[in-house]
């Protein structure tokens, strides 16, 4: 079946630095969504990538497709505390409709 | 509203016991969604409703049994649970079952079974 890997599964970084989190499927995707989960929260929606070599940008946050919709990757500039959290990529295989999330990479602020 | 509302935010329950949980959303959405959560891993697809009806049971045990009442409720009936059932079960809706559409999640609950 399809699978869908983060790397990494975890960093630490100190404030003010930025941030890289990767997300590698085994299959072509139709999309590719992500979501953060605060500590003891719940995943909440930050965007959807369709198109080959898509790239997005929420505030510091800079979201990108690759050109064969296989990976994809997000990078926060300039971390805060308020980043701090689990980031899950989510990917959709062609004909389906069933999202399978990322192992997720678990971010860590510190001042 | 934008928000899923899930009920109990926390549940303690026996392996004899029988408890439900509720998912509640007011946006209009058609799709509704049951995921499994454990501990440092991502969400687990169980069911999916579309249209009120079940349109992907995931190899689910029986002990897990769904039920969409109407198009804004979901409940999830659980029977004899066994301790690695513990976990944080999550309900999540978008306006249809197709995934080019965000997924608006309920903030959980989380069961622990003794």
């Amino acid at each position: 079946g399809q699978q869908v890997m983060q790397i990494p599964q975890y960093q630490h970084v100190q404030e003010g630095e930025d941030f890289t989190t990767y997300c590698n499927s085994s299959t072509t995707l139709s999309n590719i969504q992500w979501y953060k989960q605060r500590p003891g929260g719940h995943p909440v929606f930050l965007i959807q990538l369709v198109k080959s070599g898509e790239v997005k940008k929420q505030k510091r946050l800079t979201f990108q497709f690759g050109e064969a919709k296989k990976n994809s990757s997000l990078h926060i500039t300039a971390t805060q505390t308020t980043d701090v959290g689990t980031y899950f990529c989510a990917g959709l295989t062609g004909g389906g409709n069933k999202l399978t999330f990322g192992t997720g990479t678990q971010l860590k602020v510190e001042l | 509203d934008t928000e899923v509302t899930q009920t109990p935010k926390h549940l303690v329950m026996g392996m004899t016991n029988k408890k439900s949980l509720k998912c509640e959303q007011h946006m209009g959405h058609r799709a509704m969604y049951w995921y499994k959560q454990k501990a440092k891993k991502p969400p687990e697809l169980m069911f999916v409703y579309s249209y009120e009806k079940l349109s992907i049971n995931e190899s689910v045990p029986s002990r897990f049994s769904p039920e969409c009442p109407n198009s804004s409720l979901l409940n999830l009936h659980l029977h004899a649970l066994q301790p690695e059932d513990s976990a944080l079960y999550l309900c999540a809706s978008s306006p249809l079952y197709r995934g080019d559409y965000g997924y608006t999640f309920g903030s959980g609950t989380r069961l622990t079974v003794v």
